[in-house]
């Protein structure tokens, strides 16, 4: 099945931009997965489904400043303008047979 | 818009049983796949289950494998989770989720398992 690396923690400043990283496993690298934002103490909030091509379709209500693109095995997630609302948990997902998976989150802080 | 509520937590002796349920709105929740996730106090989120449009196909983490039962009522636009022999480390957040990956998340009820 597949496995999904994320960094631990990231930081980046008000009003400017950081590039999260998903990254599938050997021989997953051409999966779909979403991204997924979690504020602290609230649920979960679907934010894109992003596929290998770069190719992404955002939720809804999603602001434009998030954007997601691909390179490999690896999918982003760009948030631009950063806002004092963006920190929060962010994690990917994606799936396969019988099985669904997450990966270990993100906590982005915006400073 | 989708609209999924969470109830049937609350605190719950080990080796003990709890039925969590699901219902949805604002989406045609019998052409879907849905599931469960749980988030234990400070992890990450993790998938426990999930069942097909007509409940045909089911599938478990390994750790909820025969103790754990997910299903669902169509007419009822419901979800359910049926949890037995329940364990320390099931105590989490769970949360109902619709679609594969996931496209819409409920608030989540809490499931405590301590004596």
């Amino acid at each position: 099945q597949p496995v999904l690396t994320q960094s631990s923690s990231a930081s980046a400043s008000l009003g400017s931009s950081v590039k999260l990283t998903c990254t599938l496993s050997s021989g997953h690298s051409s999966y779909i997965i979403a991204w997924h934002q979690q504020q602290p103490g609230k649920a979960p909030r679907y934010l894109m489904k992003l596929e290998g091509s770069g190719t992404y379709n955002k939720g809804s209500g999603v602001p434009d400043r998030f954007s997601g693109s691909s390179s490999g095995a690896d999918r982003y997630l760009t948030i631009s303008n950063l806002q004092s609302e963006d920190e929060a948990d962010y994690y990917c997902e994606t799936w396969d047979i019988n099985t669904q998976v997450f990966g270990g989150g993100t906590k982005l802080t915006v400073l | 818009e989708v609209l999924l509520v969470e109830s049937g937590g609350g605190l719950v002796q080990p080796g003990g049983s709890l039925r969590l349920s699901c219902t949805a709105s604002g989406f045609t929740f019998s052409t879907y796949w849905m599931s469960w996730v749980r988030q234990a106090p400070g992890k990450g989120l993790e998938w426990v289950a999930n069942i097909k449009q007509d409940g045909s196909e089911k599938y478990y983490v390994d750790s909820v494998k025969g103790r754990f039962t997910i299903s669902r009522d169509n007419a009822k636009n419901s979800l359910y989770l049926q949890m037995s022999s329940l364990r320390a480390e099931d105590t989490a957040v769970y949360y109902c989720a619709v679609e594969t990956p996931v496209t819409g998340w409920g608030q989540g009820t809490r499931v405590t398992v301590s004596s």
